[in-house]
C-alpha cells in the first residue's frame, strides 16, 4: 500500500527565509504527487501537483516542488516566506492507472512565520 | 461560479441525536468524496461516490452513512451521534484533481 512521510510536524522561519517541506512517498511506480495547504477554518486548495511531465514542478503563491525518484520524494519550496504562507500543508499521492482517484495524505506540516 | 459548499461550518450537537452534513458543489464533476480529519492528523478517506446511486466505504471504518441522488449533493448522515464522532468532515470531488470544500467542524458533547 502507498504511504507518505512527511518530516517535521512543524516548521518555523522568518519571513523572507527559504522554505523547505519534506515529503517521501513509498511507492514500487512513480504515483501522482501533489501538494495541498489548508489556512485555519477552511478545505484544502492545490499548490502543485507532479503527473510525470517536467520534474519541476511550479505551482500556486511561488511554492514549487522537486520529484526524485531516486530519493522517493517531492519536497516543496518557497525562496522567500511570506506572511500569508503560515499554515497546514499536506503531501498526498495518487496510484497510477486507477479509474478511482484514490488520494492518501502525509499527517501534515504546519508552517510557521515570524517576522 | 463553479465551486464546493458545505454546510453548517460548525455544529454543536448532544449526543444520540441525528445530523445531516451537507455537500454540494456546482462542477459538475461525477466522482465525489467524505474525509475525517482529526487536528494534527492526516485526512482519511471514509466514502466516495463514482457518480448518481454510487457509494462506497472508504478506507477509515465510519458509522456515518452516505447517499447520491443528484449529481451535484453528497449529504452525509449520523443517526445518533456520539463524542468519538467529533471531528473536522471535509467532502471534495473530482475531474482530473480533487476540489475540497472549507469543511464541517463536529463537536458532539
Amino acid at each position: 500500500a502507498q504511504s507518505v512521510t512527511q518530516l517535521g510536524s512543524h516548521v518555523s522561519v522568518s519571513e523572507g527565509a527559504l522554505v523547505l517541506l519534506r515529503c517521501n512517498y513509498s511507492s514500487s511506480v512513480p504515483p501522482y504527487l501533489f501538494w495541498y495547504v489548508q489556512y485555519p477554518n477552511q478545505g484544502l486548495q492545490l499548490l502543485l501537483k507532479y503527473t510525470s511531465a517536467a520534474t519541476l514542478v511550479k505551482g500556486i503563491n511561488g511554492f514549487e516542488a522537486e520529484f526524485k525518484k531516486s530519493e522517493t520524494s517531492f519536497h516543496l519550496t518557497k525562496p522567500s516566506a511570506h506572511m500569508s504562507d503560515a499554515a497546514e500543508y499536506f503531501c498526498a499521492v495518487r496510484e497510477r492507472n486507477t479509474g478511482f482517484q484514490k488520494l492518501v495524505f502525509g499527517t501534515g506540516t504546519r508552517l510557521l512565520v515570524s517576522p | 461560479e463553479a465551486d464546493i459548499y458545505q454546510t453548517p461550518r460548525y455544529l454543536v450537537i448532544g449526543t444520540g441525536k441525528k445530523i445531516t452534513l451537507e455537500c454540494s458543489q456546482t462542477m459538475g464533476h461525477d466522482k465525489m468524496y467524505w474525509y475525517q480529519q482529526d487536528p494534527g492528523m492526516e485526512l482519511h478517506l471514509i466514502h466516495y461516490s463514482y457518480g448518481v446511486n454510487s457509494t462506497e466505504k472508504g478506507d477509515l471504518s465510519s458509522e456515518s452513512t452516505v447517499s447520491r441522488i443528484r449529481t451535484e449533493h453528497f449529504p452525509l448522515t449520523l443517526e445518533s451521534a456520539r463524542p468519538s464522532h467529533t471531528s473536522q468532515y471535509l467532502c471534495a470531488s473530482s475531474d482530473n484533481e480533487q476540489f475540497f470544500g472549507p469543511g464541517t467542524r463536529l463537536t458532539v458533547l
